[in-house]
């Protein structure tokens, strides 16, 4: 089955700087990549996704990359702001529609 | 998207007993699944509830323990079993919605969280 490790399991930055976290994949099949922001005692949120036809996609702040033939896509995100502080999930998604997710990203952004 | 909710939010159980957790999406959706995360980890799914067949499980969950119905496209039920505190977990139910650009994209609910004691 599919086995999605996602690094680094922590992340401390300054208020304005960049964060970048890192997932990578073990099913070439996979062909949908979901980025999940969960903070503290909430759900899980949908912040961007991307499908594997395309290599890059930003919403304002937000951007993710794949690469398909390397198995890993990444979540950027730029001028981070404290509200960004959250658990990070990425995930791989098969033809199945089921969703694999990696261990989780805690993002701290300091003021 | 859809209005997803659970009931219960949260409930303090006694080992042994056992827990229904519901969810109610305000649209049919043709896929739901249910989560297990447990405390400061990642989603685990437990099974897929399909509408009018039995749940498909995953590897390490089994029918007896996390029984589930799903009588129609708007609604689901998970039961927790026999608990004991290592069933100690927020449940989320999710379902597919398109949106976003297609129909694979997963919402959530806001989660069950459970306490064994």
């Amino acid at each position: 089955g599919e086995n999605v490790e996602q690094h680094p399991s922590t992340l401390s930055v300054q208020e304005g700087d960049s964060a970048v976290i890192k997932c990578t994949y073990s099913d070439s099949a996979s062909n949908y990549f979901p980025w999940y922001k969960q903070e503290l005692g909430k759900r899980p949120q949908l912040i961007i996704d991307i499908r594997s036809n395309v290599g890059e996609k930003k919403d304002q702040r937000i951007a993710v990359t794949l690469n398909k033939t390397a198995k890993h896509f990444s979540l950027h995100i730029t001028e981070t702001q404290p509200e960004d502080s959250a658990v990070y999930f990425c995930a791989a998604h098969n033809a199945g529609n089921m969703l694999t997710f990696g261990g989780g990203t805690r993002l701290m952004v300091k003021p | 998207s859809a209005v997803i909710s659970q009931k219960p939010s949260r409930d303090i159980c006694q080992r042994g007993t056992s827990l229904t957790i519901q969810c109610q999406v305000d649209s049919q959706v043709t896929m739901m699944f249910w989560y297990r995360q447990q405390p400061g980890q990642s989603l685990t799914l437990i099974a897929t509830a399909n509408q009018g067949s039995e749940a498909t499980y995953e590897s390490g969950f089994v029918i007896d323990k996390f029984p589930i119905s799903r009588p129609n496209l708007t609604f689901s039920t998970l039961t927790v079993s026999n608990m004991s505190p290592e069933d100690s977990s927020i449940y989320l139910c999710s379902v597919v919605l398109g949106g976003h650009g297609g129909a694979d994209t997963q919402y959530f609910g806001p989660g069950t969280r459970l306490t064994v004691l």
